[in-house]
């Protein structure tokens, strides 16, 4: 089976512009899953989707950042606009049913804000 | 909320040393698991623990669970230079106010081997 995929890999903007990064869960994965790694630091929770419902998004760090998952499917987080400290590397997971058993990852997308 | 703490921070071995990493956990936890991410690389699952003071094996690789369901451990036996870059422990969380089931993180532990 395909695993999560992410892109970009990587995305160089400058401060102030925007960026989306889009996430395909493992097919028939109801919940999908944000989280931020930020200067080798531990792995924060964004938010958490079950289908298209926003079920958690408590670790947003601010209004600047937004996340959708229309048709319970792929997933976008827009950052808009990006300051320094949004740079780290986003990662998306996906897990089958309502407990979170071991997540698959996707490879992440390292944005770097100048 | 849940705290998932991580020691040591990071650590350096000549290959074919032992290698220890713990976890601690704020609350009890239903299970734990271990990722293991490499240079440059995701986080990868590694293997989950559920019950209290089991110990699973993955070759050199030894996971632990605490009786009390609120520490674990991961020990590696003979590290080699594979062995290379940051484990994680991770433990789910439930929220009921907001619904959240997801995992928190530990802060990992940074494994470097030297040749």
């Amino acid at each position: 089976e395909a695993g999560v995929t992410q892109f970009p890999s990587h995305s160089v903007i400058e401060k102030g512009q925007t960026v989306t990064l889009r996430c395909d869960p493992i097919s028939g994965h109801d919940n999908l899953y944000w989280y931020r790694r930020v200067m080798g630091k531990e792995i924060k929770f964004l938010l958490h989707f079950v289908k298209e419902s926003k079920q958690d998004e408590s670790g947003m760090p601010n209004n600047r950042f937004l996340a959708e998952r229309t048709g319970g499917t792929y997933s976008t987080l827009k950052v808009q606009p990006a300051e320094l400290e949004d740079s780290g590397v986003y990662f998306c997971a996906s897990s089958h049913g309502g407990i979170p058993w071991g997540y698959t990852f996707g490879s992440g997308t390292r944005l770097t804000v100048v | 909320g849940q705290q998932v703490m991580q020691i040591p921070q990071y650590q350096h071995v000549q290959e074919g040393e032992d290698f220890t990493t713990y976890c601690n956990s704020s609350t009890t936890l239903s299970n734990i698991q271990w990722y293991k991410q490499r240079p440059g690389g995701h986080p990868v699952f590694l293997i989950q623990l559920v019950k209290s003071g089991e110990v699973k094996k993955q070759k050199r690789l030894t996971f632990q669970f605490g009786e009390a369901k609120k520490n674990s451990s991961l020990h590696i036996t003979a590290t080699q230079t594979t062995d290379v870059g940051t484990y994680f422990c991770a433990g789910p969380s439930y929220f009921m106010d907001t619904g959240r089931r997801a995992l928190t993180f530990g802060s990992g532990t940074r494994l470097q081997v030297q040749p």
